[in-house]
């Protein structure tokens, strides 16, 4: 069964930081990995998708993911954050059973 | 596009009533449906697997008498929570998934979820 590690519960960073939230995954097949996030108040929206190719993946809003496979890793990074990109973070992983396990989130707040 | 409609947005019910949740994909068609529920500060738990015309698949330790799934068109899911407690209380969100692309590795479509309060 595949499982989905977030480390990171809350990361406090103050505005043009850069962002480095940990994603670490097990399954044993081919494997697609999202990264959701949440603004407040608001519903779960798709950041950035992986399925093959490229392992640097661009995403909306400026954030990016690296998929690398020897480390079952899946980072999402920003090279400088905003007030607006507080919000919670999840990565996920899919699987050929067509289900999508999420990780625990991380809320990341921005200081103006 | 792909919006998914989740009603209600909260409710309050009774101990040992049942409460019905609604998710419509609004401009798409939908053959999988999936439940999660969110406890306060933890990530999505995927509840069950909801295929329309067929029975909905459920996660270990959900138990599927308490939390009824119904899929009866491409475009509706309906979770219903019967019996509930307040443990049930919870945050309840539904997504969808577009019928006929790719497989498993097209995104969800998420619902604004349901807050559950059972009194």
């Amino acid at each position: 069964a595949q499982s989905v590690s977030q480390h990171n519960h809350h990361v406090i960073l103050s505005e043009a930081a850069s962002l480095e939230l940990g994603c670490n995954y097990s399954y044993g097949g081919t494997v697609n990995l999202f990264w959701y996030v949440q603004y407040p108040g608001q519903h779960l929206q798709l950041l950035l998708k992986y399925f093959s190719g490229d392992p640097l993946v661009k995403g909306i809003k400026g954030f990016e993911a690296e998929f690398i496979k020897s480390k079952f890793s899946f980072n999402l990074r920003k090279p400088s954050v905003q007030w607006s990109d507080t919000a919670e973070y999840f990565c996920a992983v899919g699987s050929s059973a067509s289900k999508i396990i999420f990780g625990s989130g991380t809320r990341l707040s921005i200081r103006p | 596009g792909a919006v998914v409609s989740q009603h209600p947005s909260w409710v309050i019910c009774k101990s040992g009533t049942s409460v019905k949740i609604e998710c419509r994909s609004l401009d798409f068609q939908a053959t999988t449906m999936f439940w999660y529920r969110q406890f306060p500060k933890q990530s999505l738990m995927l509840m069950a697997t909801s295929n329309e015309g067929s029975k909905a698949t459920y996660e270990q330790g959900v138990e599927k008498d308490k939390f009824l799934i119904n899929h009866a068109s491409l475009t509706l899911s309906t979770l219903t929570v019967t019996s509930a407690h307040p443990e049930d209380s919870s945050f309840y969100i539904c997504s969808a998934r577009k019928q006929g692309v790719g497989s498993y590795n097209s995104p969800l479509h998420f619902g604004n979820g349901t807050r559950l309060t059972v009194t």
